[in-house]
């Protein structure tokens, strides 16, 4: 079946855009995750979301960035006013049940480079 | 301040030989690990997981041990094929008593098979 997808695969902003990045995950999954991973580092968690509702957003790292679920179903993560800072890949994961949320299925990111 | 430490950036192993990758961690509270595997352009790929209760966890060529009074966890490949060739990131949470699942990674290790 088809995995989680994400779009647009590449994004080029210059600083002070506005961006809005979008995931698929897997049909029926509860829980969905958007993570960042800059050069070199491993994914580090932004927000988490089970069904709509957005349950921790402890990782996000300034109030440019919002993330939303409207249906519970895709999700766009959107950073507001772009800093170079803020170059990175970004990794969207969806997990089937809030029982095992940890068995988390990654989508290819979005590479984000703000110039 | 890094909670999950994956200290060799790269890792070379004969194809047939046994690939050993390490991961320590620091917060005791962390129940449960995982092992993710990526590829160029790709999202990680979840490999094996072990939870807190086990020391060992095997899946065909993939073992994870787990110590924990030492807090280190150490996936075994064995034999180790070219195909293994990838960054293999590890990654802790807490499924008990909080957190929803969010994962923690470390920064990843390199693995290079050659024939």
């Amino acid at each position: 079946g088809a995995g989680v997808s994400q779009s647009p695969r590449y994004k080029v902003a210059k600083r002070g855009q506005d961006v809005a990045l979008r995931c698929d995950p897997i049909s029926g999954h509860v829980s969905l995750f958007w993570y960042q991973q800059a050069l070199g580092q491993g994914p580090e968690f932004l927000t988490y979301f089970q069904n709509e509702a957005q349950l921790d957003k402890s990782g996000l790292p300034s109030d440019r960035f919002f993330a939303e679920r409207p249906e519970g179903s895709v999700s766009t993560l959107k950073i507001q006013r772009t800093q170079q800072e803020d170059s990175a890949v970004y990794l969207c994961a969806s997990s089937p049940s809030r029982e095992r949320p940890n068995e988390q299925y990654f989508g290819p990111g979005t590479r984000l480079t703000v110039t | 301040d890094q909670q999950v430490k994956q200290n060799s950036p790269s890792l070379s192993v004969q194809e047939g030989r046994i690939s050993i990758l390490n991961c320590d961690y620091t917060n005791s509270m962390f129940d449960y690990f995982l092992w993710y595997k990526k590829y160029p352009a790709e999202g990680p790929t979840f490999l094996i997981s072990i939870s807190s209760i086990k020391d060992k966890n095997e899946d065909g060529r993939f073992t994870v041990f787990l110590n924990k009074s030492a807090k280190h966890l150490s996936l075994h490949i064995v034999p180790s094929q070219p195909g293994d060739s990838a960054v293999y990131f590890c990654a802790a949470s807490r499924i008990y008593g909080g957190s929803q699942g969010n994962l923690i990674f470390g920064k990843g290790t390199k693995l290079s098979v050659k024939p």
